[in-house]
């Protein structure tokens, strides 16, 4: 079984510019999650999809983060404008409907920084 | 006061060591706990997890959970040159998301 994979896995871009990331859940992960780790930081909690609706997004940083998930597939997280203070990893996990809580499987991340 | 506290380390122990991880955790509606190692430049993997206090073993490792004194550790027995990673602990309420501790920077001299 394929793990969670992250595209790109390493961005530089400059302060203004929109950037998107994607994530792959694994096949039959109705859950999916994103996460950003800005360094020196824990790893926070940005939002939950349940299929293709957000379940909770409440670790949105603002406005400038739009994420989707349509036909509750693949996901992307896109930053526009980008800051520098989004520099990052930005992690996404999935799990199966119903066993969220404990098993949460992650990607290896996308590096993002911000010139 | 961050929900979920961990010592950062660096953490180094010699081979067949015993390696204690612990965190400490404020928010009392934490209700599951769980353990992720996490190899340089790859993404967190679950080790352990947990709903309630006392202690729970797979092979080398046993995590324990203190809900009274909001205590969380992880312990590895004879401890391998590959399980040079950082340690991270999370905690998880009523809903999906999860929090994290900074993670504890471990290396096992051969």
């Amino acid at each position: 079984e394929a793990g969670v994979t992250q595209f790109p896995s390493h961005s530089v871009i400059e302060k203004g510019q929109t950037v998107t990331l994607r994530c792959d859940p694994i096949s039959g992960h109705d859950n999916l999650y994103w996460y950003r780790r800005v360094m020196g930081k824990e790893i926070k909690f940005l939002l939950h999809f349940v299929k293709e609706s957000k379940q909770d997004e409440s670790g949105m940083p603002n406005n400038r983060f739009l994420a989707e998930r349509t036909g509750g597939t693949y996901s992307t997280l896109k930053v526009q404008p980008a800051e520098l203070e989004d520099s990052g990893v930005y992690f996404c996990a999935s799990s199966r409907l119903g066993q969220g809580k404990d098993e949460q499987f992650f990607g290896p991340g996308t590096r993002l920084t911000v010139l | 006061q961050k929900e979920v506290e961990q010592d950062p380390g660096p953490l180094s122990v010699p081979e067949g060591a015993i390696v204690s991880l612990n965190c400490t955790y404020s928010n009392s509606a934490f209700q599951y706990f769980m353990w992720y190692r996490q190899y340089s430049r790859k993404g967190p993997e679950l080790l352990m997890y947990t709903y309630s206090s006392g202690n729970k073993e797979d092979g080398r490792f046993t995590a324990q959970v203190d809900k009274s004194s909001k205590y969380i550790s992880l312990f590895i027995r004879d401890s391998q040159p590959s399980d040079s990673a950082t340690y991270l602990c999370a905690s998880g309420a009523g809903s999906y998301q999860l929090t994290f501790g900074k993670g504890t920077k471990l290396s096992v001299i051969p």
